[in-house]
């Protein structure tokens, strides 16, 4: 099982600056199936990257992915009020899957 | 648009089985497939597993094969995730969630399941 490591756990920042979230897999990821989900409190998550750097449909471009083997970066630009949220990686290249998670990282606002 | 509709809050005493609805709307059943996923209390994501509408093949998270069964009707467009032996730690919340590639790209809005004596 593909074992996935987010950082750091918790993020203080303050609207106006620029993020950059983690996700560290302890094997490398076939394909790049990384993908990247926003959770707000009683919500669903909603996905936001896939393919480790493609945006899905309607998320805005200061949400951005990079990375590739087993080391991957959210970046979300200009922080607003409403980004302040948990956010996931999950990696879904395994076969048969098992289509982990990370643990999240909460950004709060500082 | 796609989307994807659960069934109630559960409650239910341990050792009890739940089961519970995804009804998909907006799109044609069988071309995706439908995941699973946990949300206990101050933790995060947990998989469960997947079904396959077109044929129904599923395959389960190690850590929920011996208790999970999840299934799918097309003839009502409904997927459903049976959880049996349940105990306080799969109090949760639960999600189903549409996937092309392993990506969760809709999800429904989740069930609650309480298990308590």
């Amino acid at each position: 099982e593909i074992v996935l490591t987010q950082s750091p756990g918790t993020l203080s920042l303050s609207p106006g600056q620029r993020a950059a979230l983690s996700c560290r897999a302890s094997q490398r990821v076939a394909s790049n199936y990384l993908a990247w989900y926003q959770q707000k409190p009683g919500q669903a998550p909603r996905l936001l990257i896939y393919g480790a750097s493609t945006r899905a449909t309607g998320i805005p471009d200061k949400f951005s992915g990079s990375g590739s083997g087993t080391d991957f970066t959210l970046t979300i630009s200009s922080l607003e009020p409403e980004d302040f949220a948990v956010y996931y990686c999950q990696q879904y290249g395994d076969s048969p899957p098992q289509h982990t998670f990370g643990q999240g990282t909460k950004l709060e606002i500082k | 648009e796609v989307q994807l509709e659960q069934s109630g809050a559960e409650v239910k005493k341990p050792g009890a089985t739940v089961k519970i609805s995804c009804k998909a709307s907006g799109y044609t059943f069988s071309a995706y497939d439908i995941y699973w996923v946990q949300h206990a209390p101050g933790k995060g994501l947990e998989w469960m597993g997947l079904v396959d509408p077109e044929d129904g093949e599923t395959i389960y998270a190690a850590k929920f094969q011996d208790r999970v069964s999840i299934t799918a009707d097309t003839s009502t467009d409904t997927a459903y995730m049976e959880l049996s032996s349940l105990r306080s730690e799969d109090m949760a919340v639960y999600y189903c969630a549409t996937s092309r590639l392993g990506e969760l790209f809709v999800w429904g809005q989740g069930t609650l399941v309480t298990v308590s004596s």
